[in-house]
């Protein structure tokens, strides 16, 4: 069974200063990687994705993420967090090939930005 | 392009009671699948409609029920409420089976 774990429940950081949100997946091949973000009250926003390719993928906002098949990893970076950048940050895998459209979500990183 | 619509956003029902909430996608998407999201148990997948079928469905008692319409938009009932029901319902919708999910910002239902 395809599985995501993030292992920050909360981070902090300062405003401009740079982020790292760690995510590792565990799925027999090659997985669809999403980052989602959650504002308090709203929906999910899509980051950006990973299919194939570049392992090193853009995403809206200034985020990036690299993703690492020997490390099972795909974390999302940003060189400059805004106080805007608040809010919860989700981990996603799928859909798998063949089946359904099914997103298994990790836990969730809180991000709190100080100024 | 409106994004995914839902209705109502707030709920407020008692236990025994039904429920219905609504789903618009995306003009075009014809996917549309429903998540739960609690603080204790984070998002899970509910089910997918695809074409008007259901195609997959997620770990939830028969309770929790869907479908969708000619038009992909969807609905989704929930029969019998418990207290446990209080969550986040959210709705997403794609272009096809395969393609990333759009959500929309869900509706909140609490059971008292």
């Amino acid at each position: 069974a395809q599985s995501v774990t993030q292992p920050d429940i909360h981070i902090t950081v300062s405003e401009g200063a740079s982020l790292e949100l760690r995510c590792n997946y565990s799925y027999g091949a090659t997985p669809y990687l999403f980052w989602y973000v959650q504002s308090p009250g709203q929906g999910l926003q899509l980051l950006l994705k990973y299919f194939s390719g570049d392992t090193l993928v853009q995403g809206i906002k200034g985020f990036e993420a690299e993703f690492k098949r020997s490390q099972s990893s795909f974390n999302l970076r940003k060189p400059s967090v805004h106080w805007s950048d608040a809010a919860e940050y989700f981990c996603a895998v799928g859909p798998v090939p063949g089946t359904a459209s099914k997103l298994t979500f990790g836990t969730g990183t809180r991000l709190q930005v100080t100024l | 392009k409106a994004g995914v619509t839902q209705t109502p956003r707030y709920l407020i029902k008692t236990r025994g009671q039904q429920v219905t909430l609504s789903c618009s996608p995306i003009s075009g998407h014809r996917s549309v699948s429903w998540y739960q999201q609690t603080p204790g148990q984070g998002l899970q997948f509910l089910f997918e409609y695809f074409s008007e079928t259901q195609r997959n469905k997620g770990n939830f008692p028969g309770r929790f029920s869907g479908r969708q319409f000619s038009n992909s938009r969807s609905e989704m009932n929930v029969s019998t409420l418990e207290l446990g029901d209080s969550a986040l319902y959210l709705c997403a919708s794609s272009p096809g089976r395969l393609n990333e999910q759009f959500f929309g910002p869900g509706t909140r239902l609490t059971v008292l």
